[in-house]
């Protein structure tokens, strides 16, 4: 099925661990985008990319890497875990989400002990 | 400062009642977009409306670009539309998106 598969679904780490947070779509979609929801807050953007080899900081990017060496897939990076990362995180792209929106991930739930 | 804020945050409703949440934003946008999060579950999109008003069964999305705002209605409320609700419009590059808190709505049978 198109769309946009995140995986895990589920992580628990311990401090300082690094992990990788996979992202891919196959809609041929050149935004995409990680956020992240916490309770009380609406989503913030982690990291973006507007293309293959493009990638740009949002809102929260501190303890966070990113990486576009193709259209489809979007890893996020998480160099040493700390429990203020604790959270749910979401994968989303688009054409462009001015026009169309973002399509995202089932999200990614993350406890860092 | 918040682009995008939601009222209420929190909502209970008996089964069959008339539900509305509003959205205010400061930003100017090209759409505003109303979306959807069951428990558990991932966020899908309802609806996208640059003006006027939009209906998909019993759910209505209104927005008024003059006064900035926007509201979602669900007429003959159901316990499968207990979820969260999100407001969200895009910023001006396409590359941010600035979201609302969200409504938690809670239909009881």
């Amino acid at each position: 099925n198109a769309g946009v598969t995140q995986t895990p679904k589920f992580q628990v780490l311990k401090t300082g661990q690094s992990m990788t947070l996979q992202c891919a779509q196959d809609m041929n979609h050149e935004y995409m985008s990680w956020y992240r929801q916490d309770p009380g807050m609406g989503l913030r953007l982690i990291h973006y990319s507007v293309g293959a080899g493009i990638t740009d900081q949002g809102e929260v990017p501190n303890g966070y890497n990113v990486s576009r060496s193709t259209t489809e897939d979007f890893p996020l990076r998480l160099l040493s875990a700390a429990p203020s990362q604790t959270s749910v995180y979401f994968c989303a792209s688009s054409l462009d989400s001015r026009i169309y929106g973002y399509t995202f991930g089932s999200g990614t739930r993350l406890t860092v002990v | 400062k918040n682009e995008v804020e939601q009222s209420p945050q929190n909502l209970t409703a008996q089964e069959g009642e008339f539900i509305t949440i509003n959205c205010s934003y400061s930003v100017g946008i090209s759409a505003l977009h109303w979306l959807q999060q069951h428990p558990g579950g991932g966020i899908v999109s309802l609806f996208m409306l640059s003006s006027g008003k939009k209906k998909h069964g019993r759910l209505i999305a209104t927005i008024n670009i003059q006064e900035k705002h926007s509201s979602l209605h669900i007429t003959a409320s159901h316990p499968r539309d207990s979820a969260v609700y999100i407001c969200a419009v895009p910023g001006e590059t396409g590359n941010q998106f600035y979201f609302g808190t969200g409504t938690s709505l809670t239909v009881i049978p």
